[in-house]
C-alpha cells in the first residue's frame, strides 16, 4: 500500500497565480481530508468528503479557496489567486468510516 | 476560537525520564481524543487514543489520560528515548461532527541525549 500520495511535495508561486495541490487517497477509504498547518493555528480542517461528496467546507477561509473529488482516487485543493498568507504546509488524509486517519507527506506552499 | 489548545509550544526532556505533554479542550461534545506524531517532512501518524468512558490508556511507553471534569487530556512518554522528538498533535472528535478531528497547535517534544 504506497499510503496516501500527495503531490507536489513544494510549490513556490507568485501572489496572484492559481495553485492546484493533488491528493490520492488510500484505495477503499471513504473519507478525504484537506487539512492546513501553520504555526500559530495548528492543524485547521479545510474541508472533508465522504464518498466523494463534501460533507463540511465551513473551515475554507475564504472563497478562494476550492476543493473538488471527482472520484474516490483523486481530490485536488485550488487556490486563485493565492496570497502570501496563504503559504503553509498542506496535508490530505484518508480514512475508513471516518476513523484512523492515514495522512499523506503533504504540499509545502511559499507564495511570494 | 481553539477548541483544542496545546499551551506548550515546546519541551526538552533528558533521555530516560518522563515526558508530560498537556492538551485543554473547549467542546463538551467531543468523545474521542488522539494523539498523533510528526517528524519534519512527514505527514503525522497516529500514535495513542482514549474514548471518553476511559481515563486512562496505556501502550507500551505511552500512556494517555483523560480528566473530562478538567476538559484536560496528557501523553505520557517513559522512559523518553531521543526517537521521540517530534512535535506532538492532541486532537478531538465527537458531537455533530463526529468524523472530523480538531487538532492542537502542537508541541515540539526534543529528547535530549
Amino acid at each position: 500500500d504506497a499510503g496516501v500520495i500527495q503531490s507536489p511535495r513544494h510549490e513556490v508561486t507568485e501572489m496572484g497565480q492559481e495553485v492546484t495541490l493533488r491528493c490520492k487517497p488510500i484505495s477503499g477509504h471513504d473519507y478525504l481530508f484537506w487539512y492546513r498547518q501553520t504555526m500559530m493555528r495548528g492543524l485547521e480542517l479545510l474541508i472533508y468528503f465522504n464518498n466523494n461528496v463534501p460533507i463540511d467546507d465551513s473551515g475554507m477561509p475564504e472563497d478562494r479557496f476550492s476543493a473538488k473529488m471527482p472520484n474516490a482516487s483523486f481530490s485536488t485543493l485550488k487556490i486563485q489567486p493565492s496570497e502570501p498568507r496563504d503559504s503553509a504546509v498542506y496535508f490530505c488524509a484518508s480514512s475508513f468510516t471516518g476513523n484512523g486517519y492515514t495522512f499523506g507527506s503533504g504540499t509545502r506552499l511559499t507564495v511570494v | 476560537d481553539q477548541q483544542v489548545k496545546q499551551n506548550s509550544p515546546s519541551l526538552s526532556v533528558q533521555e530516560g525520564r518522563i515526558s508530560i505533554l498537556n492538551c485543554d479542550y473547549t467542546n463538551s461534545m467531543f468523545d474521542y481524543f488522539l494523539w498523533y506524531k510528526k517528524y519534519p517532512a512527514e505527514g503525522p501518524t497516529f500514535l495513542i487514543s482514549i474514548s471518553s468512558i476511559k481515563d486512562k490508556n496505556e501502550d507500551g511507553r505511552f500512556t494517555v489520560f483523560l480528566n473530562k471534569s478538567a476538559k484536560h487530556l496528557s501523553l505520557h512518554i517513559v522512559p523518553s528515548q531521543p526517537g521521540d522528538s517530534a512535535v506532538y498533535f492532541c486532537a478531538a472528535s465527537g458531537g455533530s461532527g463526529t468524523y472530523k478531528y480538531i487538532f492542537g497547535t502542537g508541541t515540539r517534544l526534543k529528547v535530549l541525549a
